[in-house]
């Protein structure tokens, strides 16, 4: 079974700060990764998706990177704004099956 | 509208009561999932459709636990019988049959058993 970790559990940083969010994933043949952030009581919402093929997604403010060989994703938040607070979620898909495995989330809060 | 829609929003049961949810994918994807997230946790998988054909079923999804896609459109997933341990967010999915292609969730049912 896939095992996804996802580290720091919570982060606070100031408005305008850049931050990295970590994703670890123990078994290395996957099928794509997908990030996503959860609002309270929301469901999730999509924010990149990288093929295994792929090393980087970006999208505005958000870039992801993917290396399978050493089982880790990171997300990149440029210039972070307080509308940015939410749950991220990792989530890994692999080669076999169609679920994905999701982390556990990390909280973020972005201080005015 | 383009999004995965699902109702109801939330729901509140007596222990024992039966509960029905429903999820309407976008239209034109053929895959459907429906997940389970408790408090602090990432989603949990529970089942997969392609079109009308259940193809994978999780562990976690007991003899309570039904789920149908009828004509391979909208799913409905039914708890008999429900436990306060079923008290979660159930959340449904849906993509395109196309390989390598990711997810669009719709905002979930919140379930809670008294």
């Amino acid at each position: 079974k896939q095992e996804v970790t996802q580290i720091p559990a919570a982060l606070s940083v100031p408005e305008g700060e850049n931050l990295v969010l970590n994703c670890s994933f123990t078994d290395s043949a996957i099928y794509n990764l997908q990030w996503f952030r959860q609002d309270p009581g929301k469901g999730l919402t999509s924010l990149l998706l990288i093929q295994s093929s792929q090393r980087e997604q970006t999208s505005g403010r958000l870039n992801a990177s993917l290396d399978k060989s050493s089982g880790r994703s990171t997300l990149y938040i440029a210039a972070s704004q307080p509308g940015d607070s939410a749950t991220y979620l990792c989530a890994v898909r692999l080669g076999t099956g169609n679920q994905f495995y999701f982390g556990t989330g990390t909280s973020l809060t972005v201080i005015p | 509208d383009t999004g995965v829609s699902q109702d109801p929003r939330h729901k509140i049961t007596k222990r024992g009561q039966n509960v029905t949810f429903r999820c309407d994918p976008i239209s034109e994807h053929n895959r459907l999932y429906w997940y389970r997230q408790t408090l602090g946790q990432g989603p949990e998988f529970l089942t997969y459709f392609q079109n009308e054909a259940q193809l994978e079923k999780s562990r976690l999804l007991s003899d309570r636990f039904s789920a149908e896609r009828p004509k391979g459109s909208f799913s409905t997933l039914e708890i008999q019988r429900t436990e306060q341990g079923d008290s979660a967010m159930y959340l449904c999915a849906s993509s395109l049959l196309t390989d390598g292609a990711g997810y669009t969730f719709g905002s979930g049912t919140r379930l809670t058993v008294v």
